[in-house]
């Protein structure tokens, strides 16, 4: 069974960085197969796909945020990560971490909130 | 980007009611798109892929169909844990966009 979660600071400046990982158990980042993906909740709101990664490093980026956000990969560690820069309250939400297939998204870490506020 | 509008944006429904919920794309997506169950303070979960395909584990009286713009999500004998948010996803295009969603509460 494929788990996923997330970690990072929950609190963060605005004009600063965001930066979360997802930890991957239960399956190897390196198997391939899947993309490895992060998408984002406002506080009683719809879902934003925000990107996906291959284990190879290619990337898909949502163009509303392309500018400010890189996903990276260290299959070492079988982690992926996410970095937002220049945030704004508007970049507060819960951030989920997610393994997709090439249609869907078949599991999801449980989430973690982003306030971000000074 | 392609639009995918649900309707209703809430519902209210007994145990035991048959619920439709209705997702439009704002173009053809053939039929890819998904469904996902959330509940509060969790993470969404897959019901089906693919318009109609069952993600395994989920139970039967989920079922999905339609192509192209038009799309259902039916649940037969509403079960107290089916109370929840649904939304629809389209994987035809990037940026894969979700539905607003459809609040399914107890009447």
């Amino acid at each position: 069974q494929v788990q996923l979660q997330e970690s990072g600071p929950g609190l963060v400046k605005p004009s600063q960085a965001l930066s979360l990982t997802c930890t991957v158990s239960g399956g190897s980042i390196s198997s391939g197969g899947y993309y490895w993906s992060w998408i984002r909740q406002h506080p009683g709101k719809g879902l934003e796909w925000i990107g996906n990664i291959y284990y190879s490093g290619t990337t898909f980026y949502n163009p509303s945020l392309k500018s400010r956000i890189a996903i990276s990969v260290d299959t070492s560690k079988n982690q992926f990560s996410l970095r937002l820069t220049s945030v704004t309250a508007a970049d507060t939400a819960v951030y989920y971490c997610a393994r997709a297939m090439t249609t869907m998204i078949d599991y999801w870490g449980q989430g973690t909130l982003v306030t971000v506020s000074s | 980007d392609i639009q995918m509008t649900q309707s209703p944006s809430s519902l209210s429904a007994s145990v035991g009611d048959r619920v439709t919920i209705s997702c439009r794309a704002s173009q053809s997506i053939s039929s890819y798109l998904n469904w996902y169950q959330q509940k509060p303070g969790k993470a969404p979960n897959l019901l089906i892929y693919a318009a109609s395909t069952l993600q395994s584990g989920i139970p039967s009286r989920f079922s999905g169909s339609g192509s192209e713009t038009d799309f259902t999500l039916t649940i037969n004998s509403l079960q107290p844990e089916d109370f929840a948010t649904y939304y629809c996803q389209q994987s035809y295009s990037s940026p894969y966009t979700f539905g607003q969603g459809t609040k399914l509460d107890i009447k």
